[in-house]
């Protein structure tokens, strides 16, 4: 099993410039996550599903959008990059969404955004 | 909010050494506690979940605890070696909100 896979692992785009990014696990798992993580700062939740066709907002869901595709896939999307946007994005799963459940987290897609 | 707070921020112990860190939460708002290893270049790790006031968990040398009533978890490590250098992070499952809430970690360097 791959677990939770990421691509592109890094990339860097101009201002205003949009891209995806793409997560896919292998582990049956219903629930996903994206999460930022900036220095000095814990990883911080962007967008989660907790099940295949639901999305909710986390804690900074401004300027990004996600889909949920299948059960496998969830993706992250910036329409219009910011330099602010400039971080390390993880994506993680879980069996369920419920609070004793461990999350599995990919490798991460480095973000520079000048 | 949901603070989440680690002490200390970094550490550097000999190989050999114990050392343990701190993980401070709202006594309020608790679910459930993760604690996570995350080596450098890697995906973080899970090492425990824990729930219930008082529980102890153990993985080898690395053990945890639990005080729901003052917020607070303990991770220790016992005989430190270089392969445990990583950042530890805990994150909280508060009980009025729907996601994990990460402190910021603690870097431990053990150096041989």
């Amino acid at each position: 099993n791959a677990g939770v896979t990421q691509t592109p692992k890094f990339q860097v785009l101009k201002t205003g410039q949009s891209m995806t990014l793409q997560c896919a696990q292998d582990m049956n798992h219903n629930s996903m996550y994206w999460y930022r993580q900036d220095p000095g700062m814990g990883l911080r939740l962007i967008y989660y599903s907790a099940s295949e066709g639901t999305t909710d907002k986390g804690e900074v869901p401004n300027g990004y959008n996600v889909s949920r595709l299948n059960k496998r896939e969830f993706s992250l999307r910036l329409e219009s990059a910011a330099p602010s946007q400039t971080s390390v994005y993880f994506c993680a799963s879980s069996l369920y969404s419920g609070r004793g459940y461990t999350q599995y987290f990919g490798p991460g897609t480095r973000l520079t955004v000048l | 909010i949901l603070n989440v707070e680690q002490s200390p921020q970094s550490l550097h112990v000999q190989e050999g050494d114990s050392t343990n860190f701190t993980c401070s939460f709202p006594s309020s708002n608790f679910y459930a506690l993760h604690w996570y290893r995350w080596e450098t270049a890697k995906s973080p790790e899970a090492l425990f979940v824990m729930t219930l006031n008082g529980d102890e968990k153990k993985k080898g040398r690395i053990s945890a605890t639990l005080n729901t009533k003052e917020g607070y978890s303990y991770l220790y490590i016992k005989g430190s070696q270089p392969e445990d250098s990583a950042t530890y992070l805990c994150a909280l499952w508060g009980a009025d909100n729907n996601d994990m809430r990460f402190g910021a970690g603690t870097r431990l360097t053990v150096k041989p």
